[in-house]
């Protein structure tokens, strides 16, 4: 079965330290993606980066990094020189991308306090 | 260019009664997504559209949930009637007809049943 899971409930970290939220996956699929999001106190959930299965190259976006390693069906995000800004809710999910459908599997997210 | 916009932001009703919830997608974006989140849980897949057409209701709780598409536009998911476990926060997502399909979500509407 198709699976997400996100380890760490809470995290902290201090401001400008570089924090690791960790993200394991599950699946049988042989194409898929995973993304990572962003869902601050007010609500809105904000995408923040994207890996495909067959990308050979970590994805990056700014702070934002992708640590993948398909062997171990990990797919941790890495957040850079943390800023206040970056506390947070942060959901990992996988994208089935079977068919013409392409629903999201989200883990249950971990919670990141930036303290100054 | 707006983004994905849910209607209302909060809804309380009470058991038995009947609510419907809007989204509007990002213009363009044929495909559009419902999800849920009940307290302390994950993120939960409902439906899938793909312009007026329903791709994927296989996260469907239920038959009192009743999504609709019209046009290919906005959409509209009515819970009736609703129960108390249908408390949540229902998220609306909109994404291109192309990989990879970034989804783009609204600020999703939290119901609260009592």
């Amino acid at each position: 079965a198709q699976k997400i899971t996100q380890t760490q409930p809470g995290m902290f970290v201090q401001e400008k330290e570089a924090v690791t939220l960790d993200c394991t996956y599950d699946t049988s699929d042989p194409s898929y993606g995973l993304f990572w999001y962003k869902q601050p106190s007010s609500g809105e959930m904000i995408f923040l980066i994207y890996q495909g299965s067959y990308d050979q190259q970590n994805a990056t976006e700014g702070r934002y990094s992708l640590n993948f390693q398909k062997a171990r069906k990990s797919a941790n995000l890495v957040i850079s020189a943390s800023q206040l800004g970056d506390s947070a809710m942060y959901f990992c999910a996988m994208e089935r991308q079977r068919g013409a459908t392409n629903k999201l599997i989200f883990g249950t997210g971990t919670l990141l306090a930036v303290q100054p | 260019e707006a983004g994905v916009t849910q209607f209302p932001s909060h809804s309380v009703i009470e058991k038995g009664q009947t609510v419907t919830l809007r989204c509007d997608p990002i213009s363009g974006h044929d495909n559009l997504y419902w999800y849920r989140r009940v307290m302390g849980k994950e993120i939960k897949f409902l439906l899938h559209f793909v312009k007026e057409s329903k791709q994927d209701e296989s996260g469907m709780p239920n038959n009192r949930f009743l999504a609709e598409r019209t046009g290919g536009t906005y959409s509209t998911l009515k819970v009736q009637p609703a129960e108390l476990e249908d408390s949540g926060v229902y998220f609306c997502a909109s994404s291109q007809v192309r990989v990879p399909y970034e989804q783009y979500f609204g600020p999703g509407t939290r119901l609260t049943v009592t």
